[in-house]
């Protein structure tokens, strides 16, 4: 069965100081991996995807996150926190063969916070 | 690119009450989905499309709540007598089909039922 671990509910960070958001993922799959963040009373958005081409995913915000198949691990990344980087987390394995449906399963969140 | 449509963005009910959530999907996305988030839990799968016929209802708890999308369109959500419990975001997404593509998110309504 797919399934999303995000091993921090909360992470508080200074500004300036670097972030480390992490995620274990179980999938029967060669899994797409993505990290969505949400600000408060906002949708999601994407930040960044893997879909099996470079290991390290550079997204949007400075971001970047490394896949590693041996420790089925996707961290997220960041060198130095901005205070408009608090918000909440997610991350999120699509389910599914190649060529089969696309389904998301989402990790429970973490929620960063960035203190001056 | 217009992004995912969703209306009412806010709805207070009593319980017992009905409400409905309408959303429109980017232009060409065939699959379309509804997502209930918990405040403080991840989104958590209702339903899924793909164009007008359902993929996955397992986590719908049909005895209150049914989507349709008739032409493989917009969407509508309805819950029907609403609990307490309803009281969540509830998100609408939707993307090409195939695993691994990206799934775009409306900025989802959110529902108090007092």
């Amino acid at each position: 069965a797919q399934s999303v671990t995000q091993l921090d509910s909360h992470v508080s960070v200074s500004e300036g100081t670097p972030v480390l958001l992490r995620c274990n993922y179980s999938s029967s799959y060669s899994p797409s991996l993505f990290w969505y963040v949400q600000h408060p009373n906002k949708g999601l958005q994407l930040l960044l995807k893997y879909t099996s081409a470079a290991t390290l995913v550079k997204g949007i915000n400075g971001f970047e996150a490394e896949f590693k198949k041996s420790e089925t691990s996707f961290h997220l990344t960041k060198p130095s926190a901005h205070m408009s980087d608090a918000a909440e987390y997610f991350c999120v394995v699509s389910v599914g063969p190649s060529g089969g449906y696309n389904k998301l399963i989402f990790g429970a969140g973490t929620r960063l916070a960035v203190h001056p | 690119e217009a992004g995912v449509a969703q209306s009412p963005r806010y709805k207070i009910i009593e319980k017992r009450q009905s409400v409905a959530f309408w959303c429109n999907p980017i232009s060409g996305h065939a699959t379309l989905y509804w997502y209930q988030q918990i405040l403080g839990q991840g989104p958590k799968l209702l339903i899924q499309f793909q164009n007008n016929g359902v993929v996955d209802d397992s986590q719908l708890p049909k005895d209150r709540f049914s989507a349709e999308r008739l032409k493989g369109v917009d969407s509508t959500l309805k819950i029907q007598p609403a609990k307490l419990e309803d009281s969540a975001v509830y998100l609408c997404a939707s993307s090409f089909p195939q695993a691994g593509n990206t799934i775009y998110f409306g900025e989802g309504s959110w529902l108090t039922v007092v």
